[in-house]
């Protein structure tokens, strides 16, 4: 049971430069979600698709954007990476919205020089 | 959505049962009480969910008080594994049809099992 998959596992980025996250569910759920974790922080919703072709903002959007590619993928995108984008990344998954019970990926710690 | 407080810290021995309590004082009626657990470098992980009194399962017991303010996540006699953070969420489900995708995680509790 792979559950939800994230990739790469690290990345280090120069300022400026751009790069995807990539994130798979094998649950046939029908919404995706995109997390950072700064240290000593619990984790804030940057992007969330509440279905196969929608996509909407969470707590803290900008400088990112995302796609859901079809029901199993959700990609995040930095087209110019910011130190302040520094973080780890965690993609989750639940059959609907609400309290559902989201299954979340290993994450991606991502570090912008 | 409902907004949580839980302590930032807690610290047990190995073998003692620990309490953690989250306090969600506008709690709608149609609100679920939601924890997770977090270990150093992997995602939250689903622990239990609860609507009112008490609900056991294999990890853990959630008591939920007659007026829904407050619930404590009990977890028994603790070994050095459950060191981790310990989220607690509140939500309505999506079957109440005002389901929110935007579920606060805050800081939660940070537990340590000491040896």
């Amino acid at each position: 049971n792979a559950g939800v998959t994230q990739t790469p596992k690290f990345q280090v980025l120069k300022t400026g430069q751009s790069m995807t996250l990539q994130c798979a569910q094998d649950m046939n759920h029908n919404s995706m979600y995109w997390y950072r974790q700064d240290p000593g922080m619990g984790l804030r919703l940057i992007y969330y698709s509440a279905s196969e072709g929608t996509t909407d903002k969470g707590e803290v959007p900008n400088g990112y954007n995302v796609s859901r590619l079809n029901k199993r993928e959700f990609s995040l995108r930095l087209e110019s990476a910011a130190p302040s984008q520094t973080s780890v990344y965690f993609c989750a998954s639940s059959e609907g919205g609400g309290i559902e019970k989201l299954f979340f990926g290993s994450g991606t710690q991502l570090s912008v020089l | 959505l409902a907004k949580t407080t839980q302590p930032i810290s807690m610290d047990s021995y190995e073998g003692q049962e620990v309490n953690i309590t989250c306090s969600h004082n506008n709690i709608a009626t149609n609100d679920y009480i939601t924890w997770y657990q977090q270990f150093p470098s992997q995602g939250p992980r689903f622990i239990i969910q609860g609507y009112k009194t008490k609900v056991t399962n294999e990890v853990a017991s959630l008591f939920i008080p007659a007026d829904r303010k407050s619930s404590t996540l009990s977890l028994p006699r603790v070994s050095l594994s459950d060191t981790a953070v310990y989220y607690c969420l509140v939500g309505d489900t999506a079957y109440s049809g005002a389901g929110s995708y935007q579920l606060t995680f805050g800081k939660g509790t940070k537990l340590s099992v000491i040896p």
